[in-house]
């Protein structure tokens, strides 16, 4: 079965750490990726998408994402996080016509 | 985001019972779809709704759960005689159109649904 899986449950950094949660797919064909953010107590957001072109893509806030064919993966990025990006993280793909979710990436950045 | 809007946000009742919970889609939108998030567990698609049809329900349980997009109101997830493994979090989206493949989908905050 497609599927989408996040192998970091929960990660811990220290401000100004540099970030990286791992997000690999399971199918082939036409791939549309997408990373979502979930703060404390809101709604989900889209940080960022691929369809295709350019396999490094930019989000909003600083992230980034690299879409590595090769190893069927899409792993968010960010070169220096602040606490403010504590969240819960999810890496999606489409699956005929909807979105299949990984579990989720707890982050937690302390001060 | 005066987008989409869930009710209630939280949501107790006892085995047997029966839940009622509503999403009222983005002003425009026409099309939703509702989610799942067990403890620990990622979301879980259940189904995606037009207007007055039901486009896929390949994610919802056979029994017990039901849901609806009427024409005029919001949309309503149903589970009849609740059992503890209901509880959880519970995500509506929506979209203008069959925009999966954009990423818009427009999530709202979701209803926790706690069965005692």
């Amino acid at each position: 079965a497609q599927s989408v899986s996040q192998h970091n449950h929960h990660v811990i950094l220290s401000e100004a750490a540099s970030l990286e949660l791992g997000c690999n797919y399971s199918y082939g064909g036409t791939v549309n990726l997408f990373w979502y953010v979930q703060y404390p107590g809101q709604h989900l957001q889209l940080l960022l998408k691929y369809f295709s072109g350019d396999p490094l893509v930019k989000g909003i806030k600083g992230f980034e994402a690299e879409f590595i064919k090769s190893k069927f993966s899409f792993n968010l990025r960010k070169p220096s996080v602040q606490w403010s990006d504590t969240a819960e993280y999810f890496c999606a793909g489409n699956q005929g016509g909807k979105l299949i979710f990984g579990q989720g990436t707890e982050l937690s950045v302390k001060p | 985001n005066a987008g989409v809007m869930q009710n209630p946000r939280h949501l107790v009742r006892r085995r047997g019972q029966e839940a009622r919970l509503r999403c009222s889609p983005m002003k425009g939108h026409s099309h939703v779809y509702w989610y799942r998030q067990l403890p620990e567990e990622g979301l879980k698609f259940m189904v995606y709704l037009q207007k007055e049809n039901i486009i896929d329900e390949s994610g919802m349980p056979k029994e017990r759960f039901s849901a609806e997009f009427p024409k005029e109101g919001p949309s309503i997830l149903r589970i009849q005689q609740v059992v503890r493994g209901d509880s959880a979090a519970y995500f509506c989206a929506s979209s203008p159109r069959d925009d999966v493949y954009t990423g818009e989908l427009f999530f709202g905050e979701g209803s926790r649904l706690t069965v005692l």
